[in-house]
């Protein structure tokens, strides 16, 4: 019963490094989110995707590209890391239409040095 | 501007105690409402929601919220806290203008047990 599943849980990167972060669900669920967590701001919309083969742009985009690989998996990636990116980053899954709950995974924390 | 507000950032209660996490949102018409629990170290876990209907939602680890419209508020409420609810509690809006899939979450309030 594994649910959103995330990897990898934590990571150091340089300045200037790369890295994607990835995100599967095993719920069959058309949507996927991409959030950051910052302390005292809760948690902000980076990407989201509504349905395979879309993506779209949420609160904080800048810095980061996403692909919707299929129904299962999302990821995210920083092509040029820096030190403002250091947070911790949540991957979240829902169904369509009238129950947007969403199901979260146990997030990837990442540092940028 | 659209937002969601948790007015307390930390709270301290006793075992036993009963709790009331204070959440207000601004929007236009009613969103959907959302309770999450986040332990450290963990992802966030839904408490409860409320969609339509009934104003006052149950949910799990016995916490319920009551929708009251004329005040935008969505309070999270347990009569008697346990040393294992010590976490952190977000409250989320899913706007209908985000077509209901988006989330807006609050700051958060972090709440600690004392025994």
């Amino acid at each position: 019963n594994a649910g959103v599943t995330q990897t990898p849980k934590f990571q150091v990167l340089k300045t200037g490094q790369s890295m994607t972060l990835q995100c599967a669900q095993d719920m069959n669920h058309n949507s996927m989110y991409w959030y950051r967590q910052d302390p005292g701001m809760g948690l902000r919309l980076i990407y989201y995707s509504a349905s395979e083969g879309t993506t779209d742009k949420g609160e904080v985009p800048n810095g980061y590209n996403v692909s919707r690989l299929n129904k299962r998996e999302f990821s995210l990636r920083l092509e040029s890391a820096a030190p403002s990116q250091t947070s911790v980053y949540f991957c979240a899954s829902s169904r369509e239409g009238t129950s947007p709950a969403q199901h979260f995974g146990d997030g990837t924390r990442l540092s940028i040095l | 501007a659209q937002s969601v507000t948790q007015p307390d950032i930390h709270i301290t209660v006793s075992e036993g105690a009963s709790l009331e996490l204070r959440c207000n949102y601004s929007y236009g018409a009613t969103p959907y409402l959302f309770w999450y629990v986040q332990s450290p170290g963990q992802g966030l876990q839904l408490l409860l929601k409320y969609f339509s209907g009934d104003t006052l939602v149950q949910g799990i680890k016995g916490f319920e919220a009551e929708f009251k419209r004329s005040q935008s508020s969505f309070n999270l409420r347990k009569p008697s806290v346990h040393w294992s609810d010590a976490a952190e509690y977000f409250c989320a809006v899913a706007p209908f203008s985000g077509g209901y899939n988006k989330l807006i979450f609050g700051a958060g309030t972090r709440l600690a047990v004392h025994p």
